[in-house]
């Protein structure tokens, strides 16, 4: 299995309050990715980065930002979680130089009340 | 919008049956891959196919990409019980993946 760990794997939040949620891989992949599971929508990207302090947005970012100080760690955070985020997010990786296949983490259940 | 729109949504079999998904998706693609994820995991891997190959195997696993026609199948031969999860196509332009709603496929035993 690759590398990544998601941390928190549970989180239980309330309405307005910021969280943060933390993907960190050991496989020194250039891209780290945050996608969004709900049912009926299959996977949503978020944001991706594509390099140390290189983000984009994806298809869902409204309401969320990215960090990425280290290869190793990309950060998502819910400035203001609100009840629509409630949701399973994913964090990824791939590097273009070993292949096009993406490395899924085990996942972070947030619950906004 | 979703690129990739996974048919049927849900599928059961017996298990030693054959399954087979659909996945069709809208725009160029420079590959096509399949994934699984079992009940409450991350998403694995199972198989790529680039835009220029027409079909691929990988074991029990058959994949087949029509670009005229924008799809993709992914046949499941000898199914087992283990088998049972949901299934993601995910199209990838550059350095961008784009997944499908998923088809979840239950082997009864």
């Amino acid at each position: 299995d690759a590398g990544i760990t998601q941390s928190p794997r549970h989180k239980v939040t309330e309405t307005g309050t910021p969280v943060t949620l933390r993907c960190h891989q050991t496989e020194n992949h250039r891209y780290m990715y945050w996608y969004r599971q709900d049912p009926g929508h299959g996977l949503r990207l978020i944001h991706y980065s594509y390099g140390v302090k290189d983000t984009d947005k994806g298809e869902v970012s409204d309401g969320y930002s990215v960090s990425r100080s280290k290869t190793e760690d990309f950060l998502l955070t819910l400035e203001s979680a609100t009840s629509s985020q409630t949701s399973v997010y994913f964090c990824a990786i791939s590097d273009p130089t070993v292949g096009d296949t993406q490395y899924f983490g085990p996942g972070t259940r947030l619950t906004v009340l | 919008s979703q690129q990739g729109e996974e048919d049927p949504q849900a599928l059961s079999i017996q298990e030693g049956e054959n399954a087979t998904m659909n996945c069709s998706y809208k725009t160029s693609i420079n590959n096509l891959q399949w994934y699984r994820q079992n009940s409450g995991r991350g998403l694995v891997h199972l198989i790529l196919i680039r835009s220029n190959e027409r079909e691929k195997h990988s074991g029990r696993l058959r994949v087949t990409l029509d670009t005229s026609k924008k799809s993709s199948s992914l046949l499941i031969t000898a199914s087992r019980a283990a088998d049972t999860a949901s299934y993601f196509c995910a199209t990838s332009g550059t350095y961008k993946y784009i997944f499908g709603t998923g088809t979840r496929l239950k082997v009864l035993a």
